[in-house]
């Protein structure tokens, strides 16, 4: 069954630190990959999106992430964490024509001061 | 800025009543979606329109679950009756482009649901 598997339910890293969460997908072809942030108390928002090419992709609010074929995974990076981007992360596949994504269970971004 | 529009925020119900909620999405999106975010999961699909018709609806309880898109802009969602099972986040999202297009989909800030 397709799938995508985000390890870690809750990361905590200190403000000015690097980041990366981790995620890996279960599906017969390359699926189109995303990564959603989530506010408390506000809806899901896009950060970046892979569908095909350049493997590392550039997204909003200094966010990246890199696919891996070889590794089934689209880890997200930043280089330098601030205090707003504690949230909830869900990575996110789909597959065939359908822009309908399949969610991850979620990571918690906590961030020290 | 254009966003989706969701309301009531937040609604505390006694199982077996009946809940509505209600999203108006961004103008111009075609396509609209409801989604259930359960405590410490991610957002599963339930309903998704295209204008006013149903797309895909397999994931929707319909034994107590109904949406409805009549004139294809906002769109309801009704749970009659609630049960403690469905307590969750109610997300709606839309997207402008036609189903398999991709396009991004924008999320409103959802109706968080408490059954008592």
């Amino acid at each position: 069954a397709q799938s995508v598997t985000q390890p870690d339910i809750h990361i905590t890293v200190s403000e000015g630190a690097s980041l990366e969460l981790r995620c890996n997908y279960s599906y017969g072809a390359t699926p189109y990959l995303f990564w959603y942030v989530q506010s408390p108390g506000q809806g899901l928002q896009l950060l970046l999106k892979y569908f095909s090419g350049d493997t590392l992709v550039q997204g909003i609010k200094g966010f990246e992430a890199e696919f891996k074929r070889s590794q089934s995974s689209f880890n997200l990076r930043k280089p330098s964490v601030h205090w707003s981007d504690a949230a909830e992360y869900f990575c996110a596949a789909s597959s065939g024509g359908s822009y309908i994504p399949t969610f991850g269970r979620g990571t918690s971004l906590i961030v020290h001061p | 800025e254009a966003e989706v529009a969701q309301s009531p925020r937040y609604k505390i119900t006694e199982k077996s009543q009946a809940v509505a909620f209600w999203c108006d999405p961004i103008s111009g999106h075609a396509t609209l979606y409801w989604y259930r975010q359960i405590l410490g999961q991610g957002p599963e699909l339930l309903v998704q329109f295209q204008d006013e018709s149903v797309v895909d609806d397999s994931q929707l309880p319909k034994d107590r679950f109904s949406a409805e898109r009549l004139k294809g802009v906002d769109s309801t969602l009704k749970i009659q009756p609630a049960e403690l099972g469905d307590s969750a986040m109610y997300l709606c999202a839309s997207s402008q482009q036609p189903q398999g297009a991709r396009d991004e989909q924008f999320f409103g800030p959802g109706t968080r649901l408490t059954v008592l």
